[in-house]
């Protein structure tokens, strides 16, 4: 099946340090989503992406949809201790129709050092 | 999200017995999924819904079945459950394009 290849896997930052992170797939996406995953609890979404070239920030927190449709990005500035937890991206590909399924990375540990 | 609820939280149970898996939404949503995460893997659909009556599966579907009776109430049934299916379950509901997720169910078969 499609997958989405998320980098980095894992990340040990210094707190006021800036983050990137990225998905790539194989396919083209209608819709590119970023979530935040604490220990214990469910995916909570932090940005919605729904058309190529969009650049969107919610916070500190900065995604945008690659041009090409294949990609997004997720930065994250001045970091602080409670960033950390999984980040995961999420793409709805265009041959999922009016079903919104979506492929999910595999996740971005972020840890960060007060 | 507030308003989609998953039950039990947490439940053990053995080999073989079957397992029913709760999720509620208050959000009168049309679409409703339910996913399994597991290390390495990240979340993989088992199956979801679109309506009342209406599912689907999803790329993990084996060994599972749903039901949508209500617009409201997604269940997520293993029929004879094994080892292989503990792990952690997420419901989910959509709201346009965007999906939103339930806390979880941590479900261990020893």
């Amino acid at each position: 099946g499609q997958q989405l290849n998320q980098s980095p896997q894992s990340m040990f930052i210094q707190e006021g340090e800036d983050v990137s992170m990225n998905c790539t797939s194989s396919s083209i996406f209608n819709t590119w989503l970023w979530y935040k995953q604490d220990p214990g609890e469910g995916p909570v979404l932090l940005i919605a992406l729904y058309k190529a070239g969009e650049l969107t920030s919610n916070g500190r927190l900065t995604a945008q949809f690659g041009t090409t449709r294949k990609d997004s990005f997720l930065n994250i500035s001045a970091s602080i201790p409670s960033d950390v937890g999984i980040y995961f991206c999420a793409g709805q590909p265009v041959e999922g129709g009016a079903t919104n399924k979506l492929i999910f990375g595999t996740g971005t540990l972020l840890a960060v050092q007060p | 999200d507030a308003g989609i609820t998953q039950s039990p939280r947490h439940k053990v149970t053995e080999t073989g017995t079957p397992v029913t898996l709760r999720c509620h939404q208050t959000e009168n949503h049309r679409y409703m999924y339910w996913y399994r995460q597991d290390p390495g893997h990240g979340l993989r659909l088992i199956h979801y819904s679109y309506g009342v009556k209406d599912t689907d599966k999803g790329e993990v579907s084996d060994g599972y079945s749903v039901s949508r009776s209500k617009t409201e109430d997604f269940l997520l049934t293993l029929e004879s459950a094994t080892s292989s299916q503990t792990s952690v379950y997420f419901c989910a509901m959509a709201s346009g394009n965007t999906i939103y997720f339930g806390e979880g169910s941590w479900l261990t078969v020893v």
